[in-house]
């Protein structure tokens, strides 16, 4: 499978927990990206990155979220102390920019539920 | 205002209708247009990108009027598979991220 993969699919957690993300993107894909999705509403961008390098991270990227991509290849996405609120999808998406735009994809996504 | 701002619908259709969705977004500089359709709890996958002279593929078609800043998306002879949550997206500017609406529900009914 040559897609976005990620891992775990679905996570429960309780409430102050730490939960962590993996994303292994399209392998000649230079850019992924961090979605949040939850019922009803568009993807969120919460924060990108091209190669290893985090270019640009929404307000919704609290203190407790962070993301990594240290060797410019599959990233992680952390969220320490865990809230009800961050109960959601979680999309890695890639891309490779070029004349033809900018097309990114998807990867399943990996749902959290915070008990 | 939301960037990217689309009516949710849902849009209930019988098989066979023409159906059209309309998205605005707010961001004069915004680059690229895209059409994603998301199928319920999987992701969102690219239906089409979006040209100033407008493109189709088979039954769909999509308009983009940069005056107006706003897209279409055109649906003709609408399918039972059809059914989905049609997403708007916006992309450029000085932003690397894709800007989402949050989607438009169509049902197409036997």
């Amino acid at each position: 499978d040559t897609g976005v993969s990620q891992d775990p699919r679905h996570k429960i957690t309780k409430r102050g927990q730490n939960v962590t993300f993996r994303c292994d993107p399209i392998s000649e894909h230079n850019r992924l990206y961090w979605y949040r999705q939850t019922l009803g509403q568009g993807p969120e961008f919460l924060t990108y990155f091209q190669n290893e390098a985090q270019l640009e991270k929404s307000r919704l990227l609290s203190d407790r979220f962070s993301a990594e991509r240290p060797k410019g290849s599959f990233s992680t996405l952390e969220i320490q102390r865990t809230e009800q609120g961050d109960s959601a999808m979680y999309l890695c998406a890639s891309s490779y920019p070029g004349r033809h735009g900018n097309t990114i994809y998807f990867g399943e996504g990996s749902w959290l539920t915070v008990v | 205002r939301k960037e990217v701002e689309q009516d949710p619908g849902p849009f209930n259709v019988p098989e066979g209708a023409t159906v059209a969705f309309n998205c605005t977004y707010s961001n004069s500089a915004s680059q690229s247009f895209f059409w994603y359709r998301q199928d319920c709890r999987k992701e969102p996958k690219l239906l089409m990108s979006v040209y100033s002279s407008g493109n189709e593929d088979g039954r769909f078609t999509a308009q983009l009027n940069r005056a107006s800043q706003y897209i279409s998306l055109l649906i003709r002879d609408s399918k039972l598979s059809d059914s989905a949550t049609y997403l708007c997206v916006s992309h450029g500017g000085s932003q690397g991220n894709l800007i989402f609406g949050k989607g438009t529900k169509l049902s197409v009914k036997p």
